[in-house]
């Protein structure tokens, strides 16, 4: 019954080594969010989609990139992961509904190392 | 902008005793709308209660219920009859229903439930 799904649950990746973290969902929201989470610290925003437009946060390095298929799916791309991008990676998606604001759904996350 | 503030870094309830996790926050949207979350150490983002902007009412959720005072831009989080399995971090955040719909967290708030 899994609404937004995250692959992998874990990664270990390589210095250097390009990654890509799938996300998703089967709720058909148009909005979906990547979150970089470090530990013991609050999720921070990297990018969200609002249907098909993009939007990258003024201070997400140029190493993340995201694509976005189609509704379903929302792709996370390390093109060249540092010591520094281990944490947990965390997909949302919500629904916008007017004037209403609906609570974000989240996978259960990806936690990446880098070796 | 919209900013989410934690002031609690870490906070101790006993068993069975009422708790209450500050937020206050900062948007001059005039259509938002308040989450909370818990985290437990797996990592899963678990959503709690929600409050909008334009709800006249406190939201209430089960043994949570939310102190929302506009005017002070608070929503505090109120859990009531403390559970162990309580403990876990917890994340207020906040979504704009204007712009881009971003999703913002403040720092958590820890929360320790001894018996």
């Amino acid at each position: 019954d899994a609404m937004v799904i995250q692959n992998p649950r874990y990664q270990v990746t390589q210095f250097g080594k390009p990654v890509t973290l799938s996300c998703s969902q089967t709720l058909n929201h148009n909005v979906m969010y990547w979150y970089q989470q470090k530990s013991s610290q609050a999720p921070k925003l990297l990018f969200h989609y609002y249907d098909k437009d993009f939007n990258n946060e003024a201070d997400t390095p140029d190493n993340f990139q995201s694509r976005r298929p189609n509704t379903s799916f929302c792709f996370l791309d390390i093109r060249s992961p540092g010591l520094g991008d281990a944490a947990m990676y965390l997909c949302a998606t919500s629904s916008r509904t007017g004037v209403l604001n609906t609570e974000a759904f989240f996978g259960q996350g990806t936690r990446l190392t880098v070796v | 902008a919209q900013k989410i503030t934690q002031t609690q870094p870490g906070m101790f309830v006993q068993e069975k005793e009422a708790v209450t996790l500050d937020c206050t926050y900062d948007t001059s949207d005039p259509s938002y709308g308040l989450f909370w979350y818990k985290q437990p150490s797996s990592g899963e983002m678990i959503f709690l209660i929600y409050q909008g902007s334009y709800d006249q009412q406190n939201a209430t959720e089960g043994r949570y219920s939310l102190n929302f005072q506009k005017a002070r831009k608070s929503a505090n989080l109120v859990i009531s009859a403390s559970q162990l399995g309580d403990s876990a971090m917890y994340f207020c955040a906040m979504r704009s229903n204007t712009g881009f719909q971003k999703l913002v967290f403040g720092t958590g708030t820890r929360l320790l439930v001894s018996p």
